[in-house]
C-alpha cells in the first residue's frame, strides 16, 4: 500500500528555515516524479516544487525559486523540500504528492504538515 | 504561466442530483488535465486524469469530459460521501496550476 507521511512544519519566524519531510512507503521514490503542494488557510492548491524520477531534475514555482531546494533520499525512501527566507504568505499546508513524470497528475498524497510563518 | 478558471467557485445541491463543474484553461491542454476531490483536513484526492479517464476505485457516478481548453467533471447522481471541494489541475507545462476550487455543499 501506498503511503506518505509529512513531518517538520511548525512555527518559524520570517526569515527563517523549515525543513519538511515525506516518508514513502509501499514504491521506491526514485523511480517516481514527487511534487509539493501547498493550501494557504482557506484557500487553494497551489503547485511548489517537483523532482523528477530517474534523472533527479528539478523544477519550481517563481514563488518560491531562490528560497526553497527540494530533494530526495532514495536510502531513506524520503522526500524533503528545504525551505529558506521564509515569508508570512508561504503559511501553509503543505502537502507531498506522488507522480508518474514532473508533467503528470498525482495519484497519491500524504495528509500534509503545517507551516506557519510569523513573528 | 497558464491560467485555469473552474465554475462555479461553489453550488448547493441534493443527493441524486446531477452535478456539473467546469475548467477553463488559458490554452490548449491537450487533455492533461486532472480532477481531484479534497475534504476538510485531508489531503486530495484524484478521482479522472487524461480528461476522462477515471482512476482505479473511483465510483462509476464520476467523469470528465472535454478537450482544448474546456473541460468538464460530472457527478451523476451525488452521494452524501461527495460533499467536498473539488478542483482541476492542467499537467500539460511546468508550473503545473490549479482551478481556485468548487465547494459543492448540501442544499
Amino acid at each position: 500500500e501506498v503511503q506518505l507521511v509529512e513531518s517538520g512544519g511548525g512555527l518559524v519566524q520570517p526569515g527563517g528555515s523549515l525543513r519538511l519531510s515525506c516518508a514513502a512507503s509501499g514504491f521506491s521514490l526514485n523511480n517516481y516524479a514527487m511534487c509539493w503542494v501547498r493550501q494557504a488557510p482557506g484557500k487553494g492548491l497551489e503547485w511548489v516544487s517537483v523532482i523528477s524520477g530517474a534523472g533527479g531534475n528539478t523544477y519550481y514555482a517563481d514563488s518560491v525559486k531562490g528560497r526553497f531546494t527540494i530533494s530526495r533520499d532514495n536510502s531513506k525512501n524520503t522526500l524533503y523540500l528545504q525551505m529558506n527566507s521564509l515569508r508570512a504568505d508561504d503559511t501553509a499546508v503543505y502537502y507531498c504528492a506522488k507522480g508518474t513524470t514532473v508533467t503528470s497528475e498525482s495519484d497519491y498524497w500524504g495528509q500534509g504538515t503545517l507551516v506557519t510563518v510569523s513573528s | 504561466d497558464i491560467q485555469m478558471t473552474q465554475s462555479p467557485s461553489s453550488l448547493s445541491a441534493s443527493v441524486r442530483d446531477r452535478v456539473t463543474i467546469t475548467c477553463r484553461a488559458s490554452q490548449d491542454i491537450r487533455n492533461s488535465l486532472a480532477w481531484y476531490q479534497q475534504k476538510p483536513g485531508k489531503g486530495p484526492k484524484l478521482l479522472v486524469y487524461g480528461a476522462s479517464r477515471l482512476e482505479s476505485g473511483v465510483p462509476s457516478r464520476f467523469s470528465g469530459s472535454g478537450s482544448g481548453t474546456d473541460y468538464t467533471l460530472t457527478i451523476s447522481s451525488l452521494q452524501p460521501d461527495d460533499f467536498a471541494t473539488y478542483y482541476c489541475q492542467q499537467s500539460y507545462i511546468i508550473p503545473l496550476t490549479f482551478g481556485q476550487g468548487t465547494k459543492v455543499e448540501i442544499k
